[in-house]
């Protein structure tokens, strides 16, 4: 039962323009979602998160969007970089059921940004 | 932002033996840290979630008696992976949340590659 899911496990895109990884949740208790970037042989990073009482969170080139109708969320990162040639991980916690401990990982998209 | 060690990074064992694998939280005591498995190409699956001083909680269908779990100090969370098998064989990862950083946050350590011959 995958409850959080990126449908694209990879993605390329030239360098300056935007990229955008989506994310598909199913249970409606999430509140609190996480987005991390994962390089190989090395643990995940965090980037940016949004709480469900907002539908967009900024910082810098990175946005992530929220749409709790559609229990989808995206990150857009612009202008993209080859820095950001990595794997992305879309990650969701229900705070008011677990007490904002447990993370809930998607299958991750790579995303490879050419030059 | 907070810093997570792991060690080993890399351990190759018999089948049969046990290996153990060490979580530091370097510049923050944390109370809570998590462990994970990944497989290739899958996403990182919690295994169990350890709390300092007390026994860990472990996810439907992970065996606690084969992955153990000590929280021994605000500072040090070790699995060891008894009489383990081949199939054992995956990339673990533990994270810890720092009580300073926004909530839901974790920090991870860079992982441990288990290669279980």
């Amino acid at each position: 039962d995958q409850q959080v899911k990126q449908n694209s496990p990879s993605l390329s895109v030239q360098e300056g323009r935007i990229s955008i990884l989506n994310c598909d949740y199913t249970n409606s208790m999430f509140d609190y979602f996480l987005w991390y970037k994962k390089y190989p042989a090395e643990g995940p990073t965090f980037l940016i998160s949004i709480s469900s009482i907002k539908d967009k969170n900024e910082d810098g080139r990175f946005t992530v969007f929220l749409n709790k109708s559609a229990k989808h969320l995206s990150l857009h990162i612009v202008p993209s970089q080859p820095g950001d040639s990595a794997v992305y991980f879309c990650a969701a916690s229900a705070q008011k059921v677990q007490g904002a401990q447990k993370l809930v990982f998607g299958q991750g998209t790579r995303l490879t940004i050419n030059p | 932002g907070a810093v997570v060690s792991q060690h080993p990074s890399r351990v190759i064992c018999k089948s049969g033996t046990s290996v153990k694998i060490e979580c530091r939280s370097l510049d923050f005591q944390a109370t809570t840290m998590f462990w994970y498995r990944q497989f290739p190409k899958q996403s990182l699956m919690l295994m169990a979630t350890s709390n300092e001083g007390s026994k860990a909680t472990y996810e439907q269908g992970v065996e606690k008696d084969k992955f153990l779990i000590n929280h021994a100090s605000l500072t040090l969370s070790t699995l060891t992976v008894t009489s383990a098998h081949p199939e054992d064989s995956s990339f673990y990862i533990c994270s810890a949340r720092d009580p300073r950083a926004r909530r839901n946050e974790q920090f991870f350590g860079p992982g441990t590659r288990l290669t279980v011959l």
